[in-house]
């Protein structure tokens, strides 16, 4: 089983959409969570950290379901400048935990005009 | 805003051959990470650094990998004779114990 899973997509959405991505984690020791945002062949970009209470920034949501061992993010009001591909990340399990980023494949969005 | 840089933004580089990628990491950050991405895969881990030392590494990073932090400012990561298969995005990534910043990365083009 992969230890951060996610639907690769594509997602093709028109602007103005309501979009949300899923992912999963398989060690239920994982203390943090994040979703980042990776351009074409940029640097992954810290979107926001996900809480346990869930937690929003503008027209982004995530949530998180510790029992579950699932991640959510949701965006609201798609723009054009959105798309992007969103990654699902884990950090730190288990003992001499180094805050190592454990990441996802990926989910791709394409926000069309 | 401070931010990690790293260069070069691409090396080539012939099979065989040692590379050195370098980062500058955010000032007041302790903790330093390498990640790579070959072309179309996810992000991966390779090691963390932390107190003059590693923490952390993962299988990737083995004998013909190294890292230091030899003049308290800039992180190196050595590939002492590259093969085809280390074509990849290295990334640097800095923090002070949560959110990771990441450089934009250096493109390494092994031929």
């Amino acid at each position: 089983r992969k230890e951060v899973e996610q639907d690769p997509g594509p997602f093709n959405v028109p602007e103005g959409a309501t979009v949300a991505f899923n992912c999963t984690y398989s060690n239920s020791a994982s203390q943090s969570f994040f979703w980042y945002r990776q351009d074409c062949r940029k640097e992954p970009k810290l979107l926001m950290s996900v809480y346990s209470s869930g937690n929003e920034d503008g027209r982004f949501t995530a949530q998180l379901n510790r029992a579950s061992q699932y991640i959510s993010l949701l965006i609201r009001d798609s723009k054009l400048s959105d798309s992007a591909t969103y990654l699902c990340v884990v950090r730190g399990h288990g003992s001499g935990n180094t805050g190592k980023l454990i990441f996802g494949q990926g989910t791709t969005l394409q926000v069309k005009p | 805003e401070p931010e990690v840089t790293q260069t070069p933004s691409h090396q080539v580089t012939q099979m065989g051959q040692e590379v050195i990628l370098r980062c500058v990491p955010i000032s007041n950050h302790l903790y330093f990470y390498w990640y790579r991405q070959i072309l179309g895969q996810k992000v991966e881990f390779l090691v963390s650094f932390y107190n003059n030392e590693i923490s952390e590494k993962s299988e990737i990073f083995d004998d013909q990998f190294s890292v230091e932090r030899p003049d308290g400012s800039n992180f190196t990561l050595k590939i002492r004779s590259t093969k085809l298969e280390d074509s990849a995005m290295y990334f640097c990534a800095t923090d002070r114990g949560k959110e990771q910043y990441f450089g934009p990365g250096t493109r390494l083009t092994v031929t």
